[in-house]
Formats: C-alpha cells, structure tokens, sequence
C-alpha cells in the first residue's frame, strides 16, 4: 500500500501565486486532514473532513481551499501565497471517525518569497 | 498558554538508555492521548494511543497518562539510534457537535549516541 501520498514534495511560490497541494490515500479512510507544522508551533489544523463532499475549517483556515469529490483525494489551495504561508505542509487520513489515528504523508516543503 | 506544553530538547542520551519524554495540557476535557514519532523530512508516525490514565506497554515503549495531574510520559527502554527523532505528544476531545480537535504539543527532539 502506498498509504499518504503528497505532491510536490518542494515548491517555491511568488507572493500572489496560486497553487495546488495534491493528497491521495488508498486506505479507504473516510477521515482526512491538512497541517502545517512551523519552528516552535507545532502541527496546527488547516481544513478537515469527515468524508467526500464534507469539509470544515480547522485552526488555520485563512488563505486555503479544500474540496472532496472523492475519498481518496483531498488536494489543498492555496489561493493567493503569501511568506506567512512558507512552512512545512502535511496531509493525513485516518480510519477513526474522530480522526486521532493519524497517518501521515511525507509532507511538502512550500517557500514563499 | 499553550493547551499542551512539551519541552523542546533537544535531549541527547546514550545508547541503552532509559528516555522519558512529557507532557502537560491544561484542557481537562482531553480524552485521548498519543505519541508520535517523526524522523527528519518525514511525517509523524502513530506510536502510542491510549485513552484512560495508567500505563501502556508496547515492546521498549510504554505510555503513561496521569489524568489528574494532566501530566503525560513516553519511556523508551533499552533506547538505540534508531530512536534518534521528534516525539510529538498529541490530545485529542470530542466536540460536542461530533468532530474532533486534536492538539499537538511542538515537540522533543531526542538523539541517541553511540
């Protein structure tokens, strides 16, 4: 199994670029989720859902889209990048409804200058 | 205040060392309690989950939670350099609408010598 999959593992952005963050899991699991993990903040919650055609706002929300067509796929928009925007994205599933087992991608790396 | 602390490290041990990693939380309503481990440039992986005070053992891992002091600890036995990562302690409660917020703690990063 592949499990979490995220592309691009690296990007580099121009203030105003629009991109997207792509996430696909083949374990099936109805629950999946976006962070991003900055230097001394932790993992902060972007945007979640609980199955496709659900999704709801999480810590962070500012400055991101997500949508679900399908349940293997959850990309992540980022509408117009901005430096606060650079750090360490990850996507995540889990089988738990309530989302605490936690499988993670290997994350993307996004600088925005 | 931060809802979960956890102290930064870095921690460096020898090999065959006993680690203990912690961490406090202020939000009493925290009802599930996991460690996760995440090696450089990768994602966290699960490594313990439990959900009431006491003790879980798995191999050189145990997890302990003190629910009372709202105190939570990750020792690793027999520690080797393969253990040399962050440890995230992460809570999590159930909202009352039935979604979930799970907060992480920033993280310890250990290092195993040889």
């Amino acid at each position: 199994n592949a499990g979490v999959t995220q592309t691009p593992k690296f990007q580099v952005l121009k203030t105003g670029q629009s991109m997207t963050l792509q996430c696909a899991q083949d374990m099936n699991h109805e629950y999946m989720s976006w962070y991003r993990q900055d230097p001394g903040m932790g993992l902060r919650l972007i945007h979640y859902s609980v199955g496709a055609g659900i999704t709801d706002q999480g810590e962070v929300p500012n400055g991101y889209n997500v949508s679900r067509s399908t349940t293997e796929d959850f990309p992540l928009r980022l509408l117009s990048a901005a430096p606060s925007q650079t750090s360490v994205y990850f996507c995540a599933s889990s089988y738990s409804g309530h989302g605490e087992k936690l499988f993670f991608g290997s994350g993307t790396q996004l600088s925005v200058l | 205040q931060k809802e979960v602390e956890q102290d930064p490290g870095p921690l460096s041990v020898p090999e065959g060392a006993i680690v203990s990693l912690n961490c406090t939380y202020s939000n009493s309503a925290f009802q599930y309690f996991m460690w996760y481990r995440q090696y450089s440039r990768k994602g966290p992986e699960l490594l313990m989950y439990t959900y009431s005070s006491g003790n879980k053992e798995d191999g050189r891992f145990t997890a302990q939670v003190d629910k009372s002091s709202k105190y939570i600890s990750l020792f690793i036995r027999d520690s080797q350099p393969s253990d040399s990562a962050t440890y995230l302690c992460a809570m999590s409660q159930i909202l009352t609408g039935g979604g979930n917020k799970l907060t992480f703690g920033t993280g310890t990063q250990l290092k195993v010598e040889l």
